[in-house]
């Protein structure tokens, strides 16, 4: 799979393929962080969460990196399905259950059958 | 697991019109609830934090007397659009943070309010 920055609205992949969507966050002082899938006409669905003093977390079929230093996240998504096809966005907060999310621009992955 | 139910699901209504929007937590209780606003093919733009017991915090540039958010209970926010124009169409999605644990849990979010206004 390819990739893409969140300049890049959209990601195809081929079905079966590994996927990897990038997101890099603004908020230096952000320590935690999530990814959402956004199907279409529904709210986001929580997909993974990491904080900002781990690098790696793995869920099932989907990794999340985290690069501190130059404040870059990233989703790995394995074996890409179709109903893996949504718009995939990440999100930062700061300390606190009750803190505001503040959401990336979004992607929109294809999977190709 | 934890569940927010927003309703409606869909508005259509004229121009002038005051719709009103509600978000529930349905298994836990939410202090706080947050409102968010999606044009198409755009990211969520954070509107405002509803807080139960006070005052709702605003975004900036977010008109407080256009849209009106009342935290009722624990498990209540509702945003009121009011005076609605085209303007205002979107996609509303609430959200609430999880109780369950201190620090960080993930937010739950509501499935939208489609809103056209014509």
């Amino acid at each position: 799979g390819e990739s893409v920055g969140l300049h890049l609205p959209t990601l195809s992949v081929q079905e079966g393929d590994n996927s990897i969507i990038n997101c890099a966050y603004s908020n230096s002082a952000s320590d935690y962080f999530i990814w959402y899938k956004q199907e279409s006409g529904k709210g986001p669905q929580f997909i993974i969460d990491i904080r900002s003093n781990m690098d790696k977390r793995q869920g099932q079929r989907v990794t999340v990196l985290l690069n501190k230093t130059v404040k870059h996240l990233s989703l790995q998504i394995a074996a890409t399905q179709p109903g893996d096809s949504a718009v995939y966005f990440c999100a930062e907060r700061l300390t606190g259950a009750n803190s505001k999310l503040t959401f990336g621009k979004g992607i929109t992955l294809s999977v190709r059958p | 697991g934890a569940v927010v139910s927003q309703h409606p699901s869909r508005v259509i209504c004229k121009s002038g019109t005051s719709v009103k929007i509600e978000c529930r937590s349905l298994d836990f209780q939410a202090t706080t609830m947050f409102w968010y606003r999606q044009f198409p093919k755009q990211s969520l733009m954070l509107m405002a934090t509803s807080n139960e017991g006070s005052k709702a915090t605003y975004e900036q540039g977010v008109e407080k007397d256009k849209f009106l958010i009342n935290h009722a209970s624990l498990t209540l926010s509702t945003l009121t659009v009011t005076s609605a124009h085209p303007e205002d169409s979107s996609f509303y999605i609430c959200s609430a943070p999880s109780a369950g644990g201190p620090g960080n849990q993930p937010q739950h979010f509501g499935d939208g309010t489609r809103l056209s206004i014509l």
